[in-house]
């Protein structure tokens, strides 16, 4: 399995202002996604990263919002712009792991924006 | 991706067998079936996934129709532990370097094991 680190933990941020999650994992992988979890909601895709290209978000996510870096095949940023309550959630980073066809999951970020 | 339906929710006694269904009634013939759960306030857990035959590991068995119509995922000894969400998903097998292979994440089944 592949071990996920997601920092922060849990922020608490103001309106209007932009939080950087990062993710890092502790070996080499192509695919990483980032996921949001509303509250008392499943999860939801918000964009597919892999390194060396454009990160392909889903529908109703784009890019101003939620900017995503993927700097390396160990690391990947994912920035929530201007923020307002609504984006109150956990943000969660996975990865497709070593073993093919099993993605892995960091323990996510608890966002609340006042 | 194709859809899942699951119980909103069930109940296991503790030491029992716990029995989750899953019908996937429009699966196509190279989808898997994967089991996730999320305990509270933490990230998903792969459990188990397959494509048409019976899989077993140290968590958990994956049941599959012949028909691939349905599955069950069998945890055979609940624990207070095993109280959680779980996720029934189909998805295509990943490709490298492609968006294939993304999770697609239902409601779940909250599964409550009761001492």
């Amino acid at each position: 399995s592949a071990v996920i680190s997601q920092k922060p933990s849990r922020d608490i941020c103001q309106r209007g202002t932009s939080l950087t999650i990062q993710c890092q994992v502790d070996s080499q992988v192509t695919m990483m996604f980032w996921y949001r979890q509303q509250p008392g909601q499943s999860l939801t895709l918000i964009a597919t990263a892999n390194q060396g290209s454009e990160a392909t978000y889903e529908s109703g996510f784009v890019i101003d919002k939620f900017p995503i870096s993927r700097p390396n095949l160990t690391f990947s940023t994912l920035t929530v712009s201007n923020m307002s309550p609504e984006d109150s959630s956990i943000y969660l980073c996975s990865v497709e792991g070593r073993a093919k066809n099993i993605q892995y999951f960091g323990a996510g970020t608890r966002l609340s924006v006042l | 991706d194709a859809k899942t339906t699951q119980p909103t929710s069930m109940d296991c006694a503790e030491g029992r067998a716990a029995n989750l269904p899953c019908n996937h009634s429009t699966i196509s013939g190279n989808e898997y079936v994967y089991w996730y759960r999320q305990i509270h306030s933490q990230g998903p857990q792969y459990i188990i996934h397959g494509l048409k035959n019976n899989e077993t590991n140290e968590m958990a068995s994956l049941i599959i129709t012949e028909d691939r119509k349905s599955s069950t995922l069998i945890l055979p000894h609940a624990t207070l532990r095993d109280t959680a969400v779980y996720y029934c998903i189909v998805r295509l097998p990943a490709d490298r370097g492609s968006t294939l292979g993304r999770l697609y994440f239902g409601r779940g089944t909250q599964l409550t094991v009761w001492p």
